[in-house]
């Protein structure tokens, strides 16, 4: 079966260092790959996706970037980080194709200080 | 362009009692999937139900169900015999042929369940 694990599932970092949150996905291959923030009041962003090794696609502009080295690893980082970029990050994958179910990680919790 | 509309922000029911989380979306895709998750105190998002846009058969699981009607634009979820461990943020969310991979998620509704 499928599993999906994100780490470290929590940290604080002052403001201006940098972040790096890894995301790996087990038992599939070739999957889609999702990177979404949860910020204060439950809305759910859609931050980065991908389709393949080394395709990003960025949904806004902000302070963080993603990198997906290989098939099933998604990296979601920063090289300074601001105060407005703590929240509830979730790491998901899909099978790719428009309507398959997206499965999303535990999450990690990010408190810039 | 999609949006998905959770009216109830927070609904609070004692245990053993019944309730209905309401979604609403809008697309102009002919064919798109619905989704529920629900979002423990724990942060996890986890899969409840996947539904496509050409089957409008209403679906039973356990103690809970979900009724999908078309004509109205909406996807309800229905919790029969409420727990405590249904407390919990719902989401509901869409995703159409031309939303490109893209979820769009409603707000959420934290279902809060007394004993």
């Amino acid at each position: 079966s499928q599993t999906i694990h994100q780490w470290p599932a929590t940290l604080v970092q002052p403001v201006g260092s940098p972040l790096s949150l890894e995301c790996t996905v087990e038992g599939t291959s070739n999957p889609n790959l999702y990177w979404y923030r949860q910020a204060a009041g439950r809305g759910l962003q859609l931050l980065f996706y991908s389709v393949g090794i080394g395709q990003i696609s960025s949904e806004v502009p902000q302070n963080l970037s993603a990198s997906r080295p290989q098939d099933r690893q998604f990296i979601l980082s920063s090289k300074k980080l601001l105060l407005s970029d703590s929240g509830f990050y979730l790491c998901a994958w899909s099978a790719g194709a428009s309507g398959n179910t997206i499965y999303f990680g535990e999450g990690s919790w990010l408190t810039v200080v | 362009a999609q949006k998905v509309t959770q009216a109830q922000t927070e609904i609070s029911v004692v245990e053993k009692e019944d309730v209905t989380l309401d979604c609403v979306y809008e697309t102009r895709d002919t064919t798109y999937y619905l989704f529920w998750y629900k979002q423990p105190p724990s942060g996890e998002l986890v899969f409840l139900i996947r539904r496509n846009s050409f089957d409008e058969q209403n679906e039973i699981s356990g103690r809970y169900s979900w009724n999908f009607q078309k004509s109205t634009s909406s996807f309800n979820f229905t919790i029969t015999a409420s727990q405590v461990v249904d407390s919990a943020v719902y989401f509901c969310a869409l995703n159409g042929e031309g939303s490109n991979y893209k979820l769009t998620f409603g707000k959420g509704t934290l279902l809060t369940v007394n004993p």
